[in-house]
């Protein structure tokens, strides 16, 4: 069966540090991945898209990696900030034209002041 | 950055209620907007695709008559949650993306809490 697996288990981290989370899938061959914040009782925002023929995605202190051998997208906070807590989800394009996506369950991330 | 807004953000209503969510694009055009379903730390649930001027896509197990998607214009999708029941409470999201392979843009979402 398909699964997208990330950490049920939240992740703190002191500020300062570089906070990373796991992003592991079955079953699917997605053509790119997206990672997405979401804060309590809101809707996701958008943080990055990574293609499957790109190693790895920097924007400002965020960085993706995609390894499709290994079925696994790393995503990494740098010089993390306590506005950074939140839970980040990622997801997977079913590839099949229409831009549907699956989700994760999401890691939620708590940066200590 | 594009703008996705979800109306209403909270309702609570009693069991049998029907109950409307608008999801409109603010500053593009849509021919396709998602409807998801997320209960308490789950992931988003895909529920179905709105198709502007055509029916909407359903994912399996999730009742069409029961999860009525309109999708009129190119910045209009409504869900009608049909006689609703407790079970039905949960969190509502709506997205809206440019084209395929682009990122979706969220709305906020409609807690629904049935009574």
């Amino acid at each position: 069966s398909q699964k997208i697996e990330q950490n049920s288990e939240a992740l703190n981290i002191q500020e300062g540090k570089t906070a990373t989370l796991t992003c592991n899938y079955t079953n699917y061959s997605p053509a790119y991945l997206q990672w997405y914040r979401q804060d309590p009782g809101r809707g996701p925002v958008f943080l990055l898209l990574i293609r499957e023929n790109e190693k790895e995605k920097r924007k400002e202190r965020l960085k993706v990696t995609f390894d499709t051998t290994l079925k696994q997208s790393l995503f990494h906070i740098t010089a993390s900030q306590p506005a950074d807590s939140a839970t980040y989800l990622c997801a997977l394009d079913m590839k099949d034209g229409n831009n549907r996506l699956a989700f994760g369950k999401g890691n939620q991330v708590v940066v200590i002041p | 950055g594009a703008v996705v807004s979800q109306h209403p953000s909270r309702v609570i209503c009693k069991s049998g209620t029907s109950v409307k969510i608008e999801c409109r694009s603010l500053d593009f055009q849509a021919t396709t907007m998602f409807w998801y379903r997320q209960f308490p730390k789950q992931s988003l649930m895909l529920m179905a695709t709105s198709n502007e001027g055509s029916k909407a896509t359903y994912e399996q197990g999730v009742e069409k008559d029961k999860f009525l998607i309109n999708h009129a214009s190119l910045t209009l999708s409504t869900l009608t949650v049909t006689s609703a029941h407790p079970e039905d409470s949960s969190f509502y999201i709506c997205s809206a993306g440019r084209s395929g392979n682009q990122p979706q843009h969220f709305g906020d979402g409609t807690r629904l809490s049935i009574l």
